[in-house]
């Protein structure tokens, strides 16, 4: 069975600071991994997507995400904080048509 | 396009009441899925579909029922509401061309039950 985990329900940062966040999959097979973001009152949208194209995915907003196969891990990546990137975030896999999402990681920025 | 929406966007019910939640997808997607959101609980599939007049349960099916008597109408159904069930629902279609692909979400549906 998949799953993601994401690490951290909440990350705060400073505006201009580097956004990370964290997202673990468990796989017995390559997996296809997302990250969405929601902002509030809205419904999730993609940000990123990896299908083994490229381990280095740049995605919208600035976002990317690097697949790394002997960690496990996709974490989520943004140079400099926007006050507009605050929203939740999404880890998500897929290997069926049944997706698994993560718990989701609030991002938090201050002025 | 309008992608996916959902109807009603709020609904305030009474223990006992039952309501249907309407998904509808232009895109031509095959699958479709009802979620619903719970502070600190990210997504919890509820029910799914693969295809037109075909249904699945996902994690959390209990007290809810679903229909896709259509391929771009996806149906959600609470016979019999409870406070538990207060959530926001969200839908999501998507195609599986060539492997799985991105999920498109709709504005989703704030539900409270009293």
């Amino acid at each position: 069975a998949q799953s993601v985990t994401q690490l951290g329900s909440h990350v705060s940062v400073s505006e201009g600071a580097l956004v990370l966040l964290r997202c673990n999959y468990s796989s017995s097979v390559p997996p296809y991994l997302f990250w969405y973001v929601q902002y509030p009152n809205q419904g999730l949208q993609l940000l990123l997507k990896y299908t083994s194209a490229a381990t280095l995915v740049k995605g919208i907003n600035g976002f990317e995400a690097e697949f790394k196969k002997s960690e496990t891990s996709f974490h989520l990546t943004k140079p400099s904080a926007h006050m507009s990137d605050a929203a939740e975030y999404f880890c998500a896999t897929g290997g069926s048509y049944i997706p698994t999402f993560g718990r989701g990681t609030s991002l938090i920025v201050h002025p | 396009n309008a992608g996916v929406t959902q109807t009603p966007k709020f609904r305030v019910l009474k223990t006992g009441q039952s309501m249907t939640l309407l998904c509808a997808q232009d895109m031509n997607h095959e699958y479709m899925y009802w979620y619903r959101q719970d502070p600190g609980m990210g997504l919890r599939l509820i029910h799914y579909s693969v295809g037109e007049g075909t249904t699945a349960k996902g994690e959390v099916p209990d007290g809810y029922n679903v229909s896709r008597l259509k391929k771009q109408n996806f149906l959600l159904g609470l016979e019999s509401a409870a406070p538990s069930q207060t959530s926001v629902y969200f839908c999501a279609s998507s195609s599986l061309a060539g492997g799985p692909d991105t999920q498109y979400f709709g504005p989703g549906t704030r539900l409270t039950v009293l």
